[in-house]
Protein backbone atom coordinates (compact mmCIF):
# COMPACT_ATOMS: atom_id res chain seq x y z
CA UNK A 1 0.00 0.00 0.00
CA UNK A 2 1.68 3.39 -1.03
CA UNK A 3 0.62 5.73 1.64
CA UNK A 4 2.72 8.79 -0.15
CA UNK A 5 1.42 10.18 -3.52
CA UNK A 6 4.47 11.54 -5.26
CA UNK A 7 4.37 13.98 -8.42
CA UNK A 8 5.39 14.18 -10.77
CA UNK A 9 7.20 11.26 -11.66
CA UNK A 10 9.43 12.80 -13.99
CA UNK A 11 10.32 16.12 -14.54
CA UNK A 12 12.43 17.56 -17.37
CA UNK A 13 13.48 21.47 -17.75
CA UNK A 14 15.80 23.76 -18.59
CA UNK A 15 18.18 25.69 -16.71
CA UNK A 16 17.28 28.42 -14.81
CA UNK A 17 13.56 27.36 -14.85
CA UNK A 18 12.01 26.86 -11.46
CA UNK A 19 9.60 23.90 -10.31
CA UNK A 20 7.61 22.26 -7.65
CA UNK A 21 7.82 18.37 -6.59
CA UNK A 22 4.67 17.61 -4.66
CA UNK A 23 4.33 14.77 -2.00
CA UNK A 24 0.88 14.06 -0.73
CA UNK A 25 -1.08 11.65 1.16
CA UNK A 26 -4.49 11.12 3.72
CA UNK A 27 -1.56 9.89 6.43
CA UNK A 28 -0.51 12.12 9.16
CA UNK A 29 2.97 11.36 10.11
CA UNK A 30 5.53 12.64 12.68
CA UNK A 31 7.44 14.20 10.27
CA UNK A 32 8.49 13.95 6.62
CA UNK A 33 12.16 13.98 5.24
CA UNK A 34 13.57 14.53 1.79
CA UNK A 35 16.41 12.53 0.44
CA UNK A 36 17.93 13.16 -3.50
CA UNK A 37 19.53 9.57 -5.55
CA UNK A 38 22.64 9.97 -7.89
CA UNK A 39 22.43 6.70 -10.18
CA UNK A 40 24.18 4.27 -8.36
CA UNK A 41 24.39 5.82 -4.54
CA UNK A 42 21.97 5.69 -1.56
CA UNK A 43 19.80 8.42 -1.07
CA UNK A 44 21.16 11.56 0.62
CA UNK A 45 18.86 13.88 3.03
CA UNK A 46 17.90 17.12 2.04
CA UNK A 47 16.16 18.16 4.77
CA UNK A 48 13.50 17.31 7.48
CA UNK A 49 10.43 18.86 8.40
CA UNK A 50 8.56 18.42 11.91
CA UNK A 51 6.05 21.14 12.21
CA UNK A 52 2.56 21.79 10.70
CA UNK A 53 3.10 24.61 8.29
CA UNK A 54 6.69 24.96 8.52
CA UNK A 55 8.88 25.83 5.72
CA UNK A 56 13.00 25.37 5.79
CA UNK A 57 15.55 27.14 2.89
CA UNK A 58 18.44 25.19 1.71
CA UNK A 59 20.10 27.66 -0.55
CA UNK A 60 17.81 27.45 -3.66
CA UNK A 61 15.74 25.12 -2.27
CA UNK A 62 12.42 25.68 -0.62
CA UNK A 63 10.70 22.65 1.27
CA UNK A 64 7.35 22.91 3.02
CA UNK A 65 5.34 20.96 5.59
CA UNK A 66 1.43 21.08 4.99
CA UNK A 67 -0.59 22.73 7.90
CA UNK A 68 -2.40 19.07 8.74
CA UNK A 69 1.19 17.22 8.22
CA UNK A 70 0.08 15.18 5.55
CA UNK A 71 1.72 16.55 2.28
CA UNK A 72 4.79 18.61 1.33
CA UNK A 73 6.51 20.58 -1.58
CA UNK A 74 10.19 21.03 -2.68
CA UNK A 75 10.32 24.32 -4.86
CA UNK A 76 13.59 24.65 -6.71
CA UNK A 77 14.45 28.14 -7.62
CA UNK A 78 16.57 28.70 -10.92
CA UNK A 79 17.49 25.12 -11.17
CA UNK A 80 20.94 23.84 -12.12
CA UNK A 81 22.33 21.03 -14.25
CA UNK A 82 23.70 19.96 -10.33
CA UNK A 83 20.08 19.62 -9.23
CA UNK A 84 19.81 16.80 -11.34
CA UNK A 85 18.78 13.40 -9.56
CA UNK A 86 15.83 11.10 -8.27
CA UNK A 87 14.00 13.02 -5.34
CA UNK A 88 12.38 11.21 -2.46
CA UNK A 89 10.06 12.35 0.00
CA UNK A 90 9.35 9.97 3.26
CA UNK A 91 7.16 9.99 5.65
CA UNK A 92 7.51 9.26 9.31
CA UNK A 93 5.25 6.57 11.08
CA UNK A 94 5.07 5.76 14.11
CA UNK A 95 3.93 2.50 15.22
CA UNK A 96 5.09 1.07 18.73
CA UNK A 97 6.10 3.74 21.47
CA UNK A 98 8.91 5.05 20.44
CA UNK A 99 9.36 3.01 17.21
CA UNK A 100 8.58 3.65 13.87
CA UNK A 101 9.54 3.65 9.87
CA UNK A 102 9.75 5.79 6.98
CA UNK A 103 7.17 4.87 3.87
CA UNK A 104 9.10 6.69 0.57
CA UNK A 105 6.71 8.11 -2.26
CA UNK A 106 7.67 6.30 -5.50
CA UNK A 107 10.00 9.49 -6.54
CA UNK A 108 10.74 12.69 -9.10
CA UNK A 109 13.64 11.80 -11.39
CA UNK A 110 14.52 15.76 -12.34
CA UNK A 111 16.59 16.07 -15.05
CA UNK A 112 18.21 19.74 -15.85
CA UNK A 113 19.30 20.38 -19.47
CA UNK A 114 22.13 23.25 -19.95
CA UNK B 1 34.51 6.86 8.27
CA UNK B 2 32.75 3.90 6.44
CA UNK B 3 29.37 4.95 7.32
CA UNK B 4 26.70 2.06 5.98
CA UNK B 5 28.97 -1.01 4.03
CA UNK B 6 26.87 -3.20 1.49
CA UNK B 7 28.16 -6.41 -0.35
CA UNK B 8 28.20 -7.27 -3.08
CA UNK B 9 27.84 -4.56 -5.23
CA UNK B 10 26.38 -6.89 -8.26
CA UNK B 11 25.39 -10.26 -7.61
CA UNK B 12 23.64 -12.52 -10.47
CA UNK B 13 21.90 -15.86 -9.21
CA UNK B 14 19.90 -18.61 -10.96
CA UNK B 15 16.62 -19.42 -10.02
CA UNK B 16 16.18 -21.06 -6.64
CA UNK B 17 20.00 -20.16 -5.60
CA UNK B 18 20.23 -18.70 -1.87
CA UNK B 19 22.82 -16.38 -1.13
CA UNK B 20 23.46 -13.19 1.59
CA UNK B 21 23.32 -9.64 1.38
CA UNK B 22 25.85 -8.60 4.01
CA UNK B 23 25.45 -4.95 5.55
CA UNK B 24 27.71 -3.48 8.36
CA UNK B 25 27.47 -0.01 10.02
CA UNK B 26 30.47 1.61 12.31
CA UNK B 27 28.34 4.43 13.72
CA UNK B 28 26.88 2.59 16.55
CA UNK B 29 23.17 2.71 15.27
CA UNK B 30 20.32 1.56 17.19
CA UNK B 31 17.89 1.08 14.00
CA UNK B 32 18.74 -0.82 10.65
CA UNK B 33 16.54 -1.51 7.60
CA UNK B 34 16.87 -2.91 4.40
CA UNK B 35 14.78 -1.64 1.36
CA UNK B 36 14.35 -2.40 -2.32
CA UNK B 37 14.14 -0.53 -5.33
CA UNK B 38 12.15 -1.09 -7.98
CA UNK B 39 11.49 1.25 -11.25
CA UNK B 40 8.66 2.94 -11.29
CA UNK B 41 8.26 1.70 -7.12
CA UNK B 42 10.26 3.69 -4.91
CA UNK B 43 11.83 2.36 -1.84
CA UNK B 44 9.52 -0.60 -0.22
CA UNK B 45 10.40 -1.72 3.75
CA UNK B 46 11.72 -5.81 3.45
CA UNK B 47 12.62 -6.22 7.08
CA UNK B 48 13.97 -4.00 9.92
CA UNK B 49 15.74 -4.27 13.61
CA UNK B 50 15.57 -1.56 16.39
CA UNK B 51 18.96 -3.61 18.45
CA UNK B 52 20.61 -6.90 18.52
CA UNK B 53 18.62 -9.73 18.83
CA UNK B 54 15.38 -7.60 17.72
CA UNK B 55 13.99 -7.79 14.03
CA UNK B 56 10.56 -7.13 12.18
CA UNK B 57 9.03 -6.92 8.91
CA UNK B 58 8.03 -4.33 6.88
CA UNK B 59 5.78 -4.07 3.46
CA UNK B 60 7.50 -6.64 1.73
CA UNK B 61 9.32 -9.45 3.48
CA UNK B 62 8.33 -12.52 1.49
CA UNK B 63 11.49 -14.15 0.57
CA UNK B 64 13.58 -12.96 2.73
CA UNK B 65 15.07 -13.44 5.94
CA UNK B 66 17.06 -11.70 8.60
CA UNK B 67 19.28 -11.91 11.97
CA UNK B 68 20.53 -9.04 14.02
CA UNK B 69 23.16 -11.34 16.45
CA UNK B 70 25.69 -7.53 16.95
CA UNK B 71 24.82 -3.80 16.58
CA UNK B 72 27.06 -3.42 13.81
CA UNK B 73 25.65 -6.26 11.24
CA UNK B 74 22.34 -6.69 9.55
CA UNK B 75 22.42 -9.65 6.93
CA UNK B 76 19.49 -9.90 4.29
CA UNK B 77 19.09 -13.60 3.61
CA UNK B 78 17.21 -14.94 0.46
CA UNK B 79 16.39 -18.35 1.00
CA UNK B 80 15.23 -19.60 -3.08
CA UNK B 81 15.89 -16.76 -5.50
CA UNK B 82 12.88 -15.68 -7.70
CA UNK B 83 12.87 -13.63 -10.97
CA UNK B 84 11.10 -11.54 -8.83
CA UNK B 85 13.26 -10.85 -6.65
CA UNK B 86 15.48 -8.69 -9.10
CA UNK B 87 16.18 -5.41 -7.49
CA UNK B 88 18.56 -3.05 -6.30
CA UNK B 89 18.96 -3.09 -2.55
CA UNK B 90 19.66 -0.78 -0.21
CA UNK B 91 20.31 -1.22 3.99
CA UNK B 92 20.38 1.75 5.69
CA UNK B 93 20.89 2.83 9.70
CA UNK B 94 19.99 5.28 12.34
CA UNK B 95 20.75 6.68 15.56
CA UNK B 96 17.48 5.86 17.02
CA UNK B 97 14.61 3.99 17.26
CA UNK B 98 12.16 6.42 16.37
CA UNK B 99 11.29 7.54 12.52
CA UNK B 100 12.21 11.27 12.38
CA UNK B 101 16.01 10.49 12.41
CA UNK B 102 17.81 11.18 9.67
CA UNK B 103 18.44 7.97 7.95
CA UNK B 104 22.08 6.81 5.72
CA UNK B 105 22.54 4.57 3.20
CA UNK B 106 25.06 2.26 2.31
CA UNK B 107 25.90 2.21 -2.16
CA UNK B 108 23.49 -0.61 -2.62
CA UNK B 109 23.61 -4.17 -4.24
CA UNK B 110 22.07 -5.31 -7.33
CA UNK B 111 20.97 -8.17 -7.86
CA UNK B 112 19.99 -9.95 -10.67
CA UNK B 113 17.52 -13.40 -10.48
CA UNK B 114 17.87 -15.47 -13.64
Amino acid sequence: TQLLEQSPQFLSIQEGENLTVYCNSSSVFSSLQWYRQEPGEGPVLLVTVVTGGEVKKLKRLTFQFGDARKDSSLHITAAQTGDTGLYLCAGAKRIRGSQGNLIFGKGTKLSVKP
Amino acid sequence: NAGVTQTPKFQVLKTGQSMTLQCAQDMNHEYMSWYRQDPGMGLRLIHYSVGAGITDQGEVPNGYNVSRSTTEDFPLRLLSAAPSQTSVYFCASRLLRGPDGELFFGEGSRLTVL
